[in-house]
């Protein structure tokens, strides 16, 4: 089945210790996304690609990168991790068609404890 | 600009009753809604869209939702509510001419036997 896959599905770090994640998808959608969900809270856009083009959000900290090698793969880095990062990242993707988004498919999620 | 509206941050249902779930939205384009729902740490799955066609729009697991520009609602319901039903439930618009995915903060439904 196609899918989004996320690894791994849990996660530690240490404070200030840089942490990557990883989203693979084989729905070959040309638009990923990576979110992060706190408790209770809905999902918080950080970043998109769309295609190769990167489309940061304004409030994202420096603190989050990405990087999208090609179509099917797609990291997040942390390059120092605070206790208030601690969340889960969501990867989602989706086909876009000129300036149409079209719905998102979640992967699992990554669970990031920071201690 | 865009915004969406959950009215009620929790519902509480019984067992075999209908359940409606809020959702009123703001949108400068002709939206694009979506309910997904999301169970305890997994991700968000798609119950159903509305992309300016049929104005009720049926989902999986029995749910539907009524498009009503009028009244700018997307309210989300099910005749007869199971256990399994209970989780979280977001609902999203998105905009063309420009995108921008906007969440609502969520509703979280509970199930009593």
């Amino acid at each position: 089945d196609a899918m989004v896959i996320q690894n791994p599905r849990y996660q530690v770090t240490q404070f200030g210790k840089p942490v990557t994640l990883s989203c693979s998808q084989t729905l070959n959608h040309n638009v990923m996304y990576w979110y992060q969900q706190k408790s209770s809270q809905a999902p918080k856009l950080l970043f998109h690609y769309y295609d190769k083009d990167f489309n940061n959000e304004a409030d994202t900290p420096d603190n989050f990168q990405s990087r999208r090698p090609n179509t099917s793969f797609c990291f997040l880095d942390i390059r120092s991790p605070g206790l208030g990062d601690a969340a889960m990242y969501l990867c989602a993707t989706s086909s876009g068609e000129g300036v149409s988004y079209n719905e998102q498919f979640f992967g699992p999620g990554t669970r990031l404890t920071v201690l | 600009a865009q915004s969406v509206t959950q009215l009620d941050s929790h519902v509480s249902v019984s067992e075999g009753t209908p359940v409606l779930l809020r959702c009123n939205y703001s949108s400068s384009y002709s939206p694009s809604l979506f309910w997904y729902v999301q169970h305890p740490n997994k991700g968000l799955q798609l119950l159903l869209k509305y992309t300016s066609a049929a104005t009720l729009v049926k989902g999986i697991n029995g749910f539907e939702a009524e498009f009503k520009k009028s009244e700018t609602s997307f309210h989300l319901t099910k005749p007869s509510a199971h256990m399994s039903d209970a989780a979280e439930y977001f609902c999203v618009v998105t905009g063309t001419g420009g995108f921008k995915t906007i969440f609502g903060a969520g509703t979280r439904l509970f199930v009593k036997a």
